[in-house]
């Protein structure tokens, strides 16, 4: 059973980066794709992109000039950073595991991120 | 961009049956998802590729999709499925993941 924990600053200013990471508890971790989804009160559920264990990316093309993810196969880590945030970008933001049909199998516990001035 | 439309909220009496629809443009030439989420929580994937089930999930919950209709079923209702139900797919020609808007089952 894989479990996924993730950490990173809640509080930003307009303008501010986003930085989360996320940890990755059993499993294999090359055999799946690590996802970013974030979930606002304007836009509901909304999927940020995925990282694959090889570097290779897909980012969501609404956010995809301002999104970046990294992986850390030694730590077993991946981790989003999200530029020139807005208060548009508030909401809470999670990682998932997706399996081959981009179906999230599991989700990390939630970091609520709220942009303000 | 590709659309899945659910309905706000659907309602259901305990013991009963609750259908909850997604509906897309050709969705039954896609793999749909589906996930619970109750308040406060992460969402929890209860169907996917249209009608299977994770480990843990009952078999009162089920999927079905053809055309342009996804349904997630709930045969006897119990207090605990209340939640917020979304759809989700993978839109190849934007190559993006595409969630519904969400149903409050109550």
């Amino acid at each position: 059973q894989v479990q996924l924990q993730q950490w990173g600053a809640g509080l930003l200013k307009p303008s501010e980066t986003l930085s989360l990471t996320c940890a990755v508890y059993g499993g294999t971790f090359s055999d799946h794709y690590w996802n970013w989804v974030r979930q606002t009160p304007g836009k509901g559920l909304e999927w940020i992109g995925e990282i694959r264990h090889t570097g290779a990316t897909k980012y969501a093309p609404a956010l995809k000039r301002r999104v970046v993810m990294s992986i850390d196969l030694f730590m077993k880590q991946f981790s989003l950073r999200l530029t020139s945030v807005t208060a548009a970008d508030s909401g809470v933001y999670y990682c998932a595991l997706g399996e081959t049909h981009y179906q999230l199998e599991s989700w990390g516990q939630g970091t609520l991120v709220s942009v303000t001035s | 961009s590709y659309i899945l439309t659910q309905p706000p909220s659907v309602s259901v009496a305990p013991g009963q049956t609750a259908k909850i629809p997604c509906r897309g443009a050709n969705i039954g030439f896609k793999s749909v998802h589906w996930y619970q989420q109750r308040p406060g929580q992460a969402p929890l994937l209860v169907v996917y590729n249209d009608r299977q089930r994770p480990s843990g999930i009952p078999d009162r919950i089920s999927g079905s999709s053809s055309q342009n209709l996804a349904t997630l079923t709930v045969i006897r209702a119990e207090d605990g499925d209340g939640a917020d139900y979304y759809c989700q797919v993978w839109d190849s020609d934007s190559e993006n993941v595409i969630f519904g808007g969400g149903t409050s089952l109550t």
